[in-house]
């Protein structure tokens, strides 16, 4: 069965600091890679997807990157946060099966404090 | 217009109710449809896939509506297990999936 990982689990970091979360997927082979932020009582904003290595399209202007170094391997960076950083960062894979919908699964998230 | 619409709630229901959820999106080239539910501080999880003849997963009913751009998600028999955000989320183009702000059910003993 396919297995998302995501750490680490919580961080706060102070304004000006780089950033660096990991995602890896299992069980699974080229499958779609997305990064989603979401503010406290907010909706998920999609931050980034990916189709494959090295392909990465984003979705909202901000100080934020992605890349994607390795088929199963999502990385969302940023040289200096900011407060408005902070949030619930959730990575997601899905793949694109015939004859139905694909669905997105999600890791269990890193939730990210700025001070 | 927003891509995709909810009633934010709350929806405050005693054990045993029946509570019905709608969803509207604006974009009439949208392809596939999904419900996801929210635990407070944990990761959205998969409820199910909506399919244009409509679909039933054992207490739960999903409908579509093309001509109206609707989706909507009945919980029948509800259980205090089933409080949560529910997330109704739409593909656009591309791989691009968009996440509706969700609607908080509450279900009181």
């Amino acid at each position: 069965s396919q297995t998302i990982h995501q750490w680490p689990a919580t961080l706060v970091q102070p304004v000006g600091s780089p950033l660096s979360l990991e995602c890896t997927v299992e069980g699974t082979s080229n499958p779609n890679l997305y990064w989603y932020r979401q503010a406290a009582g907010r909706g998920l904003q999609l931050l980034f997807y990916s189709v494959g290595i090295g392909q990465i399209s984003s979705e909202v202007p901000q100080n934020l990157s992605a890349s994607r170094p390795q088929d199963r391997q999502f990385i969302l960076s940023s040289k200096k946060l900011l407060l408005s950083d902070s949030g619930f960062y959730l990575c997601a894979w899905s793949v694109r099966t015939s004859g139905r919908a694909y669905e997105q699964y999600f890791g269990p998230g890193t939730r990210l404090t700025v001070t | 217009r927003k891509e995709v619409e909810q009633d934010p709630g709350p929806f405050n229901v005693p054990e045993g109710a029946t509570v019905a959820f709608n969803c509207t999106y604006s974009n009439s080239a949208s392809q596939s449809f999904f419900w996801y539910r929210q635990d407070c501080r944990k990761e959205p999880k998969l409820l199910m896939s909506v399919y244009s003849s409509g679909n039933e997963d054992g207490r739960f009913t999903a409908q579509l509506n093309r001509a109206s751009q609707y989706i909507s998600l009945l919980i029948r028999d509800s259980k205090l297990s089933d409080s949560a955000t529910y997330l109704c989320v739409v593909t656009g183009s591309g791989q691009n999936f968009v996440f509706g702000p969700g609607t908080r059910l509450s279900v009181l003993p």
